[in-house]
């Protein structure tokens, strides 16, 4: 069964540095996500992607935040210079979406990201 | 705009027993609904979904929904809990392309 594939599991940074977060979404879907999860709290919206650009953003995903999807296959999400608030499990996730119905979002096992 | 409220941000029930989880959602229109389960330490996977053919969903693991315009409610149940059942539950609604999930209930399973 097709699935979305992250990397690292686990990254531990220290404050101040940047950090990549790597996505393998499923092959033919065709929008992109990045949720954020505070240890122990609700799953929050980051930013969606779609036709190589941002389709919507919350404002959580300021301007330290960036998405990119730099070949066929990849989508990652960068933090420039993390916080220690940004210390969370971040999920990545695509869908089948078309609005005609009700498709679900696939999400990966997330990588959890330490800022020290 | 379109939400989901989950009641109880525990809910306790011995091993047998009913579970009953609780999601209320505000929408103007016929709602894309759906319940999302979380085992510790993992990613999010889709239990079941609403797709307005039926008003009652059922989804893995002996999981079901009920959606009921009514009562603006989309409850998720299980007849007899499982040890294995213990985990978060995330109600969601699709919002656009976005999907936006209520603050989860993690569902503790006494022996």
């Amino acid at each position: 069964e097709p699935e979305v594939t992250q990397t690292p599991s686990h990254q531990v940074t220290q404050m101040g540095q940047e950090v990549i977060l790597r996505c393998v979404p499923i092959s033919n879907h065709l929008y992109f996500y990045w949720y954020r999860q505070i240890l122990g709290q609700k799953v929050e919206f980051l930013v969606s992607f779609y036709n190589n650009e941002i389709s919507e953003k919350s404002e959580i995903f300021d301007d330290q935040f960036s998405v990119e999807r730099p070949d066929g296959s990849n989508f990652t999400l960068k933090i420039r210079s993390t916080k220690l608030e940004d210390s969370a499990m971040y999920f990545c996730a695509s869908r089948d979406w078309t609005g005609a119905k009700n498709t679900e979002a696939f999400f990966g096992q997330g990588t959890r990201l330490t800022v020290v | 705009a379109q939400s989901v409220t989950q009641l109880g941000s525990h809910v306790s029930v011995s091993e047998g027993a009913l579970v009953l989880l609780r999601c209320n959602y505000s929408s103007s229109v016929p709602p894309y609904l759906f319940w999302y389960v979380q085992y510790p330490n993992q990613g999010l996977q889709l239990l079941l979904k609403y797709t307005s053919a039926a008003t009652l969903v059922k989804g893995i693991n002996g999981f079901e929904a009920e959606f009921k315009k009514s009562e603006t409610s989309f409850h998720l149940t299980k007849p007899s809990a499982h040890m294995s059942d213990a985990a978060e539950y995330f109600c969601a609604v699709s919002l656009g392309d976005k999907i936006i999930f209520g603050k989860g209930t993690r569902l503790h399973i006494l022996p």
